[in-house]
Formats: structure tokens, sequence, C-alpha cells
């Protein structure tokens, strides 16, 4: 049980385009969901958390314009990186807890490259 | 200071032994602590959960909390080659606006070697 998708699993696309990654929990109802990214050989960085229903709460020096985030029913959560630039390119992955627990289950990552 | 801090490492343990990873935090109302495994360029994978003092065993992994000296830890026995990987220590502190945010150590690399 607990498992998380996410897709896609990799993606290149061009500078000042959107890309849309989505994030779903298979087998419980995820009332959190949590955005992270990661660059390589460092710390995951949390830049948000969704609840269903509700607007993201970002973390400090996260733009939420340039990173929306839909957490639209209690399975699916998107992260749209909007006007996407070289520098954003990095391992972006999403967890997600069910009601009442702590546990958070992670989803494989999106690999985001932007050119 | 770090709110989760633990040995960067790497920990190299031969196949077979008993690795031993460290954690502490500074949070003394933390309630909630946990260990995940991050393969190099994979999502990190939860392994344990732990909210009592004392000991939680599940197979080969064995995590153990001490609340009184803030200091968690995790015991791998009979470690094999596969459980070469980055180990995360990750803490929810108490209070907060933001429900159920992990405090994530920076990880311990730790080697199996045959």
């Amino acid at each position: 049980g607990a498992v998380v998708s996410q897709h896609p699993s990799r993606v290149i696309c061009k500078s000042g385009t959107s890309v849309k990654i989505e994030c779903r929990s298979l087998d419980f109802q995820a009332t959190t969901m949590f955005w992270y990214r990661q660059f390589p050989k460092k710390s995951l960085m949390l830049m948000a958390t969704s609840n269903e229903g509700s607007k993201a709460t970002y973390e400090q020096g996260v733009e939420k314009d340039k990173f929306l985030i839909n957490h639209a029913s209690l399975t699916l959560s998107t992260l749209t990186v909007t006007s996407a630039h070289p520098e954003d390119s990095s391992f972006y992955i999403c967890s997600a807890s069910a009601r009442g627990t702590y546990e958070q289950y992670f989803g494989p990552g999106t690999r985001l490259t932007v050119t | 200071q770090k709110e989760v801090e633990q040995n960067s490492g790497p920990l190299s343990v031969p196949e077979g032994a008993i690795a031993s990873l460290n954690c502490t935090y500074s949070d003394r109302g933390s309630q909630s602590f946990f260990w995940y495994r991050q393969y190099s360029g994979k999502s990190p994978e939860l392994i344990m959960s732990i909210y009592s003092n004392g000991d939680k065993e599940d197979g080969r992994f064995t995590a153990q909390l001490n609340k009184a000296s803030q200091y968690v830890s995790l015991l791998i026995r009979d470690s094999q080659p596969s459980d070469s990987a980055t180990y995360l220590c990750a803490v929810i502190n108490a209070g907060g606006t933001s429900y159920g945010k992990l405090t994530f150590g920076q990880g311990t690399i730790l080697t199996v070697h045959p």
C-alpha cells in the first residue's frame, strides 16, 4: 500500500514554456501533499504544502506565481512550473499523507531539464 | 545549530555487519520521527516511523528513540550491498503552521562493501 505516482518521470522543455507535473496517490486518500525539489547531491527542499480543496502554503523564497500548485482532489495534486528557465532544472518530488497520519510517502520524482 | 543533525559519513561497513546510523534533533517537543532511504537519483523511501521511546523492529531494521536525549537511531542488521544508500532522518516538529511538515537531516551515506 501507500503508493504515490508522478508523471512525467522526465521532461525537457524550452526556456519560457510551462510544464505541469502530476502527483497521484494510488491506494489511499491524500489529504495533504507536499512538493519538494532536490539539486544534485543536495538535501530535499520543501517548496509547498497543499491540502485538498485549499490554497497551497509556500515556503519562504518560493514564488507562488511561478510554481502553481493545485490539489483538486484527494488523489491528485499538480505542480505547474510557469515560464521555466534553466535554473529551474531540478528533480521535483511530491509526497502524500493520509488524513490523521504523519507518514509521508514519496512519488518517484520528475526530472526537469530546461534548455 | 541545525534542527536535525546527522553524521554525513560516509559510513562504510562490511557485508553482514550491523550498520548504526544516528540522528539528533533540537526541538524537544517533536513527536514523530522517520527514517528514509534514498538511492542515488531516486526519491526517498520510508523505512521506519517511530513515535514512542524505545525500540521498534521491522525485519532487519530497528529504530531507537530516546526523547530525553533527543536522539533517534537506525540499526541495520546483516547489512547487504543493496543497503548502500543515503539514509535521511526526518522529524516533525511540535506546533508550527504547516501540518505534518518534515524537517530532514542532511543524510548519512552508507556503503556496504562485499
